[in-house]
């Protein structure tokens, strides 16, 4: 049964710093991975999508990795500011013929000003 | 860019009422999600829908049914809403390369 866990939960960064996210997940059988961000309160607004074949996505100060040999995925952010803080959520989707995503609990940044 | 637009940001109804929860998607997409939301315990798939009048269950369909009359719109229904469906209710939708799109969601109250 595929579970995806991030750890930390929680983090606390200066402004300015540069930060990993991570997302581990225990089915290399995957078809595609996408990280979410979600302000309170609020839906959730989709950042990057690696697809299984692919090793990294970029947009601006973000990066995403995918290792699915190693079961990790990890979101990157450059130079971070106040207004990134927020949950970041990845999600994994089951091969295809599935309609199943499954999806992290999430790590909730907060980014000091 | 693709708009998923859920009727209601708050509701609060009573215990017992039969409840409505309506997602409008405008980019054609074939498959649309009924996800609710609490701490600790992440999304959880209640309903999906690949087409006009076709859904399946998800993880946690009891106490729910759906309406997908027109490919754009997707509906939960709270039959007899009960106080642990207070929740955060989340629409989605997908189509090739699957990757999904949100609303801006939905925070149900059961009194």
């Amino acid at each position: 049964k595929q579970e995806v866990t991030q750890i930390p939960a929680a983090l606390s960064v200066p402004e300015g710093e540069n930060l990993v996210l991570n997302c581990s997940f225990t089915d290399s059988a995957i078809y595609n991975l996408q990280w979410f961000r979600q302000d309170p309160g609020k839906g959730l607004t989709s950042l990057l999508l690696i697809q299984s074949s692919q090793r990294e996505q970029t947009s601006g100060r973000l990066n995403a990795s995918l290792d699915k040999s190693s079961g990790r995925s990890t979101l990157y952010i450059a130079a971070s500011q106040p207004g990134d803080s927020a949950t970041y959520l990845c999600a994994v989707k089951l091969p295809s013929g599935t309609y199943k995503y499954i999806f992290g609990t999430g790590t909730r940044l907060k980014v000091l000003a | 860019d693709v708009k998923v637009t859920q009727s209601s940001r708050y509701l609060v109804k009573r215990t017992g009422e039969k409840v409505f929860l309506e997602c409008v998607q405008d980019m054609d997409h074939e498959n649309m999600f009924w996800y609710r939301q609490d701490p600790g315990l992440g999304l959880r798939l209640i309903y999906f829908s690949y087409d006009v009048k076709m859904k399946e269950k998800g993880d946690i369909p009891e106490g729910y049914s759906v309406s997908r009359e027109k490919k754009e719109r997707f509906s939960l229904i709270l039959e007899s809403a009960s106080t642990n469906q207070t929740s955060m209710y989340l629409c989605a939708s997908s189509t090739s390369p699957e990757k999904l799109f949100f609303g801006s969601g939905t925070q149900l109250s059961v009194l």
